[in-house]
């Protein structure tokens, strides 16, 4: 198994441009979630999916979007970049969202100029 | 979630048993205690959780006080590829991930030489 992984290592983006940050996991897990993770900081959450065609927000939701067609993929868009978002992405997965052992990606490095 | 304690920063000698305590004093009967850990640049890893019970499996031990107000983990025979930040988190098992994973500021645990 490739467990979680994400795409691309690392991006830089100028204000105003969108991009998709893509993450995929071959477990067979219901649950994904993105992070967000800035300096000397822990992760926030951005959004989050218990199923293939369910997402809600988490706790820092603005400027992004996610759809879940599919049980492995699950990516995550910028709509329009801002020096803000500059940050450390990390997707995760698990099998429930019932609080199991959450598998997390190598992270995004993002910056936006 | 409970709020969780953890001290900045804890130095441990190679080979030594690495003890990293976290205080949840108001921790709820049906929350757990996790623990991860992320080594610079990476994700996030799972390494333990217990409920009310010691735990032990091939990374660490996870002793939770018979009050559950604090819990130490417990890394047997620290290396140096052990040097990482840990967070301690108390959650709900049955969480329906609205909240994810709250990432406090962690412990950086440095493994010496």
């Amino acid at each position: 198994n490739a467990g979680v992984t994400q795409t691309p290592k690392f991006q830089v983006l100028k204000t105003g441009q969108s991009m998709t940050l893509q993450c995929a996991q071959d477990m067979n897990h219901e649950y994904m979630s993105w992070y967000r993770q800035d300096p000397g900081m822990g992760l926030r959450l951005i959004h989050y999916s218990v199923g293939a065609g369910i997402t809600d927000q988490g706790e820092v939701p603005n400027g992004y979007n996610v759809s879940r067609s599919t049980t492995e993929d699950f990516p995550l868009r910028l709509l329009s970049a801002a020096p803000s978002q500059t940050s450390v992405y990390f997707c995760a997965s698990s099998y429930s969202a019932g609080g199991n052992e959450q598998f997390f990606g190598p992270g995004t490095r993002l910056t936006v100029l | 979630d409970a709020k969780t304690t953890q001290p900045p920063s804890m130095d441990c000698a190679e080979g030594r048993a690495a003890n990293l305590p976290c205080n949840h004093s108001t921790i709820s009967g049906n929350e757990y205690v996790y623990w991860y850990r992320q080594i610079h640049s990476q994700g996030p890893q799972y390494i333990i959780h217990g409920l009310k019970n010691n735990e032990t499996n091939e990374m660490a031990s996870l002793i939770i006080t018979e009050d559950r107000k604090s819990s130490t983990l417990i890394l047997p025979h620290a290396t140096l590829r052990d040097t990482a930040v840990y967070y301690c988190i108390v959650r709900v098992y049955s969480g329906g991930g609205a909240d994810g994973l709250t990432f406090g500021k962690g412990t950086h645990l440095i493994i010496q030489p």
